[in-house]
């Protein structure tokens, strides 16, 4: 079984300031990670993802995560956040078998704002 | 290039009756995947079907049904609407052997 813990359902920092989103996961199997945005009325936008390669990953829009394999962990950061950084973040956890990926188990979602 | 695309956008119904959603996944993806949102809530799964089989199904009760047709595009039905059906439906689309799921911008299912 898999699943995926947030800490932090909101999360304000100012503009300028360093973005920390925290996922951990719980997997029986070797995990693929993602990290997904969603702004308002909108579907999901692929942020980053981990799949056994490089521990760190590097996404679009300056973000970065890390993968840390003995504390469960896959945390979303970027340097220096920006007014357009303002969304809902998802951190979500597959495996793959046979070549296939399988269904994706998400989080519950960090509502990050951004203050001027 | 066009990407997911989902119909209709939005739409109401009553309790008791039956929805169908539509998706359309990204030329040459073979495999595609419906998730429920309920606000506040991260998605989560309910179907995944490739080249029109169903590879996967979440805890979700048989008034949730899908399939995919030869052109790979693919239909969710629920049947007998419920309040807590109320919902944004995402679609998403993937390569076969991808790990990459490339999302729509959903269907809003309002239940009244």
């Amino acid at each position: 079984a898999q699943s995926v813990t947030q800490l932090g359902s909101h999360v304000s920092v100012s503009e300028g300031a360093l973005v920390l989103l925290r996922c951990n996961y719980s997997s029986s199997v070797p995990p693929y990670l993602f990290w997904y945005v969603q702004y308002p009325n909108q579907g999901l936008q692929l942020l980053l993802k981990y799949t056994s390669a490089a521990t760190l990953v590097k996404g679009i829009n300056g973000f970065e995560a890390e993968f840390k394999k003995s504390e469960t962990s896959f945390h979303l950061t970027k340097p220096s956040a920006h007014m357009s950084d303002a969304a809902e973040y998802f951190c979500a956890v597959t495996w793959i078998s046979s070549g296939s990926a399988r269904q994706l188990t998400f989080g519950s979602g960090t509502q990050l704002t951004v203050l001027p | 290039d066009a990407g997911v695309t989902q119909s209709p956008t939005h739409l109401i119904k009553t309790r008791g009756q039956q929805v169908t959603l539509r998706c359309s996944p990204i030329s040459g993806h073979k495999s595609v995947s419906w998730y429920q949102q309920v606000l506040g809530q991260g998605p989560q799964f309910i179907f995944q079907y490739y080249e029109k089989e169903e590879r996967g199904r979440g805890n979700f009760p048989d008034r949730f049904s899908a399939r995919q047709f030869p052109n790979y595009s693919s239909e969710l039905n629920v049947n007998a609407l419920l309040l807590g059906d109320s919902a944004l439906y995402l679609c998403a689309s993937s390569l076969q052997g991808d790990t990459e799921a490339f999302f729509g911008q959903g269907t809003r299912l309002t239940v009244v």
